[in-house]
C-alpha cells in the first residue's frame, strides 16, 4: 500500500505561536488531499481539503506541492482547543491516512 | 458537515461471542462506506470498502469471514466481528463519501473483548 508519512511529534507549542506541519506522500496518482483533526479517544474530522494553489480557512493554511508529493498544514496565533492530533491524507479511493502528527499548545 | 452515526459507542463483550456495529449515514446517501480500526497510538488502518448491493473489498491480511460487512441500502453498513478474541479489541471507525473523495466519520466504537 502507498504511504503517507508524517512526522508524529510531539509539537509543544505556547499559545500565539505559529505551527507548521509537513507531509509526504509516495503514490503520485492522488487526486484528493485532505488535513483531518483527531481528538484523543475521538473519531477524525474534517479540518480542510488541499488544493494545489493552496487554500485557506482563518488561522488555517494548507498548501499542496504537487511535484515533490508534499502537502502543509500551517496554524497562525495556536489556541489551547488546537491541540489534537493532525492527520494528512492523500489517495483517491480508498483514502490514505498518515499516522498523524501531535500537536499540544500550551498556555 | 455530514453527520454519520455509529452504534453502539461502546461494547464490553466475552471472547468467542459475535459482535454487530451499525453505521449510518445520517443526511445523504452513501454507496461507499469505509471500515477502519485504530489501535492506540496507531494510525487509521482500513479494513474494507462496502459498497451498496455487492461485496465488500477487504485489505489484505483482513479475514472476510470474521469480520462481516453488510451494506443492504445506502444508508446503512454494518460490521459483524465474529467469534471475537482480546485481540480484536480496538477502536472500530466507520467513513462514508458524501461525494468526490470527501469522507466522514462516525464517532467510533470501542470494543473491548475479556
Amino acid at each position: 500500500r502507498k504511504e503517507v508519512e508524517q512526522d508524529p511529534g510531539p509539537f509543544n507549542v505556547p499559545e500565539g505561536a505559529t505551527v507548521a506541519f509537513n507531509c509526504t506522500y509516495s503514490n503520485s496518482a492522488s487526486q484528493s488531499f485532505f488535513w483531518y483533526r483527531q481528538d484523543c479517544r475521538k473519531e477524525p474530522k474534517l479540518l480542510m481539503s488541499v488544493y494545489s494553489s493552496g487554500n485557506e480557512d482563518g488561522r488555517f493554511t494548507a498548501q499542496l506541492n504537487r511535484a515533490s508529493q508534499y502537502i502543509s498544514l500551517l496554524i497562525r496565533d495556536s489556541k489551547l482547543s488546537d491541540s489534537a492530533t493532525y492527520l494528512c491524507v492523500a489517495g483517491n479511493t480508498p483514502l490514505v491516512f498518515g499516522k498523524g502528527t501531535r500537536l499540544s499548545v500550551i498556555a | 458537515g455530514a453527520v454519520v452515526s455509529q452504534h453502539p459507542s461502546r461494547v464490553i463483550c466475552k471472547s468467542g461471542t459475535s459482535v454487530k456495529i451499525e453505521c449510518r449515514s445520517l443526511d445523504f446517501q452513501a454507496t461507499t462506506m469505509f471500515w477502519y480500526r485504530q489501535f492506540p497510538k496507531q494510525s487509521l488502518m482500513l479494513m474494507a470498502t462496502s459498497n451498496e448491493g455487492s461485496k465488500a473489498t477487504y485489505e489484505q491480511g483482513v479475514e472476510k469471514d470474521k469480520f462481516l460487512i453488510n451494506h443492504a441500502s445506502l444508508t446503512l453498513s454494518t460490521l459483524t466481528v465474529t467469534s471475537a478474541h482480546p485481540e480484536d479489541s480496538s477502536f472500530y471507525i466507520c467513513s462514508a463519501r458524501r461525494n468526490h473523495d470527501t469522507q466522514y466519520f462516525g464517532p467510533g466504537t470501542r470494543l473491548t473483548v475479556l
